[in-house]
Parts: structure tokens; sequence; C-alpha cells
């Protein structure tokens, strides 16, 4: 059974700070990995979308890459604003189109 | 990219009713989803929605609890059953092709009493 393992749970820096979040599965045998931002009482916003023939996407200030063979992904985010806090989800396609979410990590950026 | 709204954004519900939440996409799709988020909690597939076809059920979901419609490629409605406070959660729909991204839904935060 597929587990997806999100480290830190919350993460506090100051505004400007370049930091990364760590999302880390069990088994290597996935599709895609999709990395998604959630607001409080609000939705999924789909952030990156990573094939699992790819090692990285990028999106303006976020970067994304992708270790298959070590169950590893890590979302960067340069030049952290106070408009980046939210909840940060990472999610891999196990097979039948369905996702398997970790835990999240909540992110706050101080002014 | 596709656009998904549903309804209710919110509801507070009493013990033991029912509460039919809905699913509209602003294009055909083949596959949508419906996800419980319990507080605190990441998100827990409940079923796929597949239209002509019965919905496709996850191991602790039945459909007695949650029956899902699927009358057209652009609709789908999820109804949470005899609800208890334990259901209190967003649920959320969502829609992809195959291994593409997956976009979803504002939700629908549901407050049992």
């Amino acid at each position: 059974k597929q587990e997806v393992t999100q480290i830190p749970a919350a993460l506090s820096v100051p505004e400007g700070e370049n930091l990364v979040l760590n999302c880390s599965f069990t088994d290597s045998a996935i599709y895609n990995l999709q990395w998604f931002r959630q607001d409080p009482g609000k939705g999924l916003t789909s952030l990156l979308l990573i094939q699992s023939s790819q090692r990285e996407q990028t999106s303006g200030r976020l970067n994304a890459s992708l270790d298959k063979s070590s169950g590893r992904s890590t979302l960067y985010i340069a030049a952290s604003q106070p408009g980046d806090s939210a909840t940060y989800l990472c999610a891999v396609f196990q097979g039948a189109q369905k996702l398997v979410f970790g835990q999240g990590t909540r992110l706050t950026i101080n002014p | 990219s596709a656009v998904i709204s549903q309804k209710p954004s919110r509801d507070i519900c009493q013990r033991g009713t029912s509460l039919t939440i809905q699913c509209q996409v602003d294009s055909q799709v083949t596959m949508m989803f419906w996800y419980r988020q319990q507080p605190g909690q990441s998100l827990t597939l409940i079923a796929t929605a597949n239209q002509g076809s019965e919905a496709t059920y996850e191991s602790g979901f039945v459909i007695d609890k949650f029956p899902i419609s699927r009358p057209n490629l652009t609709f789908s409605t999820l109804t949470v059953s005899n609800m208890s406070p334990e259901d209190s959660s967003i649920y959320l729909c969502s829609v992809g092709a195959s291994t593409d991204t997956q976009y979803f839904g504002p939700g629908t935060r549901l407050t049992v009493l």
C-alpha cells in the first residue's frame, strides 16, 4: 500500500528566504507526482505536475524535483513571500488515476 | 485546465439527515473523483464516478452511505447519507484525464451537529 509522507509538518520562515519542502513515498511504481497548495478552508490549487520520466519541473519561483528510485520529491520555493503561506500537499498517482496524498506541510512566511 | 464549481460551499446539518453535493465542470471529462478531507487530515479518495456506469468505491466507503450519480460528462453528485458528526469534513470533487494534472473544486464544508 502506497504511503506518502511530508516533512516537516509545519514550517515558519521569514520573508525572502528560500525553502525546501520534502515528500517521500514508499512505492516507486508511480505514474507521476503532483504538488498542490491549499489555503485555509479552500480547495486545492495545482502547482506542478512531474511525469514519472521527468526529473524536475519549474513554474516561476517554484521548482519540483522527483527521484523515483529513492521515493523522494522536493518542492523548492525561492524568495518566499507572505502570500506563499498555505498548506502544501504532494500526491502520487498510484494507478487507475488514484491520487494518494501526503499529510501536507503548513507553511507560514513572516513579513 | 478545468474550472470546477461545487454546491453548496458549506452547510450545517442535523444528525440523521442527508446532504447532496453537486459538482459541475466547464468541459466534458471522462473521470470525476470525490475526496473527503477530515479536520486536520489530508485527502482520502471516496470513489471514482464514471459516466454511464456504477461508481467505484475505495476501501472503507460504501454506496449506501455515499451514493454517487454521474448523469453526464460535466456533472456529478455525492450524497452523504444518515449523517453523524464523524461525517463533518470538506468534500471535494476533482477531474483528470489518465495521468494528467488533476483539478479540484473549491470544496463543500460540511458540519454535522
